[in-house]
């Protein structure tokens, strides 16, 4: 079945350190990989994806993730953490479902908290 | 202003009466879904439509049901089957797999 980890329930950086959140998939076949941002009771917002070619993507706010097929893994990256950034990251699997294919499959979110 | 709107942002009602969330989108966007979210468990998908009048169930439907008689809209009635409704419940509409999130309803059952 298909499925999504987010190890780190919960990172604490300090502004202006760099950032990596781990995501690994379970998926068998060419999976369709998206990191959200999500702020206090607000709703999700898409930072980057990855469909196909480039393993390295860019996303908004300057963050990028890098897709490996060897590691089942698509991890989010920033350089240097800005205090804005403090909020709670989704990373998701697109999957075929009933033969939908938008049907994505949610991790349980790491929460980062960012130090002064 | 495209984009997917949701109301009421808060939302309280009595246990064991129907409740309906609305989820309006003018992003002419064919697939629309309901998740629910709960503290530490991510998004676990309800239902889900991709065209107007059909829809399918997801992982967790029990105790909800939904409609779609118009592109724009997908409502969502949380009823008194559901046995723990109070969470907080995101609509998404897509395009090109890409999901977009409105803004979400906190509903409280007591």
């Amino acid at each position: 079945a298909q499925s999504v980890t987010q190890p780190d329930i919960h990172i604490t950086v300090s502004e202006g350190a760099s950032l990596e959140l781990r995501c690994n998939y379970s998926y068998g076949a060419t999976p369709y990989l998206f990191w959200y941002v999500q702020s206090p009771g607000q709703g999700l917002q898409l930072l980057l994806k990855y469909f196909s070619g480039d393993t390295l993507v860019q996303g908004i706010k300057g963050f990028e993730a890098e897709f490996k097929r060897s590691q089942s893994s698509f991890n989010l990256r920033k350089p240097s953490v800005h205090w804005s950034d403090a909020a709670e990251y989704f990373c998701a699997v697109g999957a075929a479902y009933g033969g939908a294919t938008n049907k994505l499959i949610f991790g349980t979110g790491t929460l980062l908290a960012v130090q002064p | 202003d495209g984009g997917i709107t949701q109301s009421p942002k808060y939302l309280f009602r009595k246990e064991g009466q129907n409740v309906t969330l609305s989820c309006e989108q003018n992003l002419n966007h064919d697939a629309m879904y309901w998740y629910r979210q709960d503290p530490g468990q991510g998004l676990r998908l309800i239902y889900y439509s991709q065209i107007v009048n059909d829809f399918q169930k997801g992982d967790i439907a029990e105790g909800y049901s939904v409609s779609r008689e118009k592109k724009e809209s997908f409502p969502l009635t949380v009823t008194s089957a559901q046995k723990n409704p109070t969470a907080f419940y995101l609509c998404a509409s897509s395009i090109d797999r890409k999901q977009y999130f409105g803004p979400g309803t906190r509903l409280t059952v007591t």
